[in-house]
């Protein structure tokens, strides 16, 4: 049974055109993560959502904005992808920070 | 920032071989992590090694961490076509993980 859900698993979306990706849980985890993963490199953290509690990276552009709703659900929109914000966008979630991460299958987004 | 240096960048072997990779880092920690992820997939928690803690398995895992040396080793026996994948260790430090920048395995049949 899936336990983080990425929707969509692939989104192309042009230049300057906002973005929302989506990521769901189903393990009542109290932190969400989104990170950004370029090609063969480590996943670098865009954020995190302790419950309500919204922690922003000192070096997330302000491009990138997140929202959690509830627990279930966190967002990430993206208000004028460049061309440098093609990546793969991964979910994760833990029971505590620095938790064990379990993520999902991530986002793959083009930006054209 | 990244905490976690890992050698080598890149390991081929043959299957059925053992694949050795390495993880080094800067600051003390509570705990590290080793992760797997498949091309173009997430990554999944493969073991995690309190700093209390010297050694830890898991199947055909085998972890090390040597906190006087800031190192930890991951150790994959009889390797199989299967486990071809980036493999990345992550260090708690100050309750956030900080991320090495990988290790490429390829399983050569």
């Amino acid at each position: 049974d899936a336990m983080v859900i990425q929707n969509p698993r692939y989104q192309v979306t042009q230049f300057g055109k906002p973005v929302t990706l989506s990521c769901s849980q189903t393990l009542n985890h109290n932190v969400m993560y989104w990170y950004q993963q370029k090609s063969s490199q480590a996943p670098k953290l865009l954020f995190h959502y302790y419950d309500k509690d919204f922690n922003n990276e000192a070096d997330t552009p302000d491009n990138f904005q997140s929202r959690r709703p509830n627990t279930s659900f966190c967002f990430l929109d993206i208000r004028s992808p460049g061309l440098g914000d093609a990546a793969m966008y991964l979910c994760a979630t833990s029971r505590d920070v620095a938790d064990t991460q379990y993520f999902g299958p991530g986002t793959r987004l083009t930006v054209l | 920032s990244q905490q976690g240096e890992e050698d080598p960048q890149a390991l081929s072997i043959q299957e059925g071989e053992n694949a050795t990779m390495n993880c080094s880092y800067k600051t003390s920690i509570n705990n590290l992590q080793w992760y797997r992820q498949n091309s173009g997939r997430g990554l999944v928690h493969l073991i995690l090694i309190r700093s209390n803690e010297r050694e830890k398995h898991s199947g055909r895992l085998r972890v090390t961490l040597d906190t006087s040396k800031k190192s930890s080793s991951l150790l994959i026996t009889a390797s199989r076509a299967a486990d071809t994948a980036s493999y990345f260790c992550a260090t708690d430090s100050n309750y956030q993980l900080i991320w090495g920048a990988g290790t490429k395995l390829i399983i050569k049949p």
